[in-house]
């Protein structure tokens, strides 16, 4: 199985500031890497799919990058809605492993 | 909007089964894979396997082999989840989500929890 490794896993931040996550793959995923962003209680939602493609919907402010075995999920200016959990998935092969997540709070 | 809808919650003792549904709307149905995940209480996701609607071919996690049936019921647009010999290790919101071509989940049930006690 491909074990995906995410950091930080847990995160403080100010309104406004610009973050970023990592996810490191244990072998190549190619550019099948996905972002998801889950508020308690709720579903996942699809953020950024093929490493760096916006989902539909999406606001601009969140971008991915990387390949291979590393990506980067960034937020440019950080809004109060975006306090969430945010896990990477790799689409290359089954089993569609998660990473841990990585819990975004308020300072 | 495609819309994935679940089935309610359930209490099963330990040992006993469950069958989660997951009824599709407003999109081709056998076009797409569906996933299963699943979260446990304050912890990450779990992918538990994959079937194709078109043909009812799966895919199961290792941990869950043995114990884990996915099905589908293409004149009603529903697939189905079973899991056996639940634990109460099994405690989880279970998710079904549909996979698009390009291999993302882009729609997402609302889950369904699943309490495994005595």
């Amino acid at each position: 199985d491909i074990q995906m490794t995410q950091s930080p896993s847990s995160l403080s931040a100010s309104v406004g500031d610009r973050v970023s996550i990592t996810c490191r793959a244990s072998q190549t995923v190619s550019r099948y890497l996905n972002w998801y962003q889950q508020k308690p209680g709720k579903a996942p939602k699809l953020l950024i799919y093929g490493a760096s493609s916006l989902q539909s919907g999406v606001p601009s402010r969140f971008s991915g990058s990387g390949s291979e075995t590393d990506f980067t999920l960034t937020i440019s200016s950080l809004q109060p809605e975006d306090f969430a959990t945010y896990y990477c998935q790799q689409s290359y092969d089954t089993p569609y492993t998660f990473g841990q997540g990585t819990k975004l709070e308020i300072k | 909007q495609v819309q994935l809808v679940q089935s309610g919650p359930e209490v099963k003792k330990p040992g006993a089964s469950v069958k989660v549904s997951c009824k599709a709307f407003r999109y081709a149905f056998s076009s797409y894979y569906i996933h299963w995940v699943r979260q446990a209480p304050g912890l990450g996701l779990d992918w538990m396997g994959v079937i194709n609607a078109n043909d009812g071919s799966t895919t199961y996690a290792q941990k869950f082999q043995g114990r884990v049936t996915m099905t589908r019921d293409t004149s009603t647009s529903t697939l189905y989840m079973e899991l056996t010999s639940l634990r109460s290790e099994d405690t989880a919101i279970y998710y079904c989500a549909r996979r698009r071509a390009t291999r993302e989940l882009d729609h997402w049930g609302q889950g369904t929890l699943v309490t495994v006690s005595s």
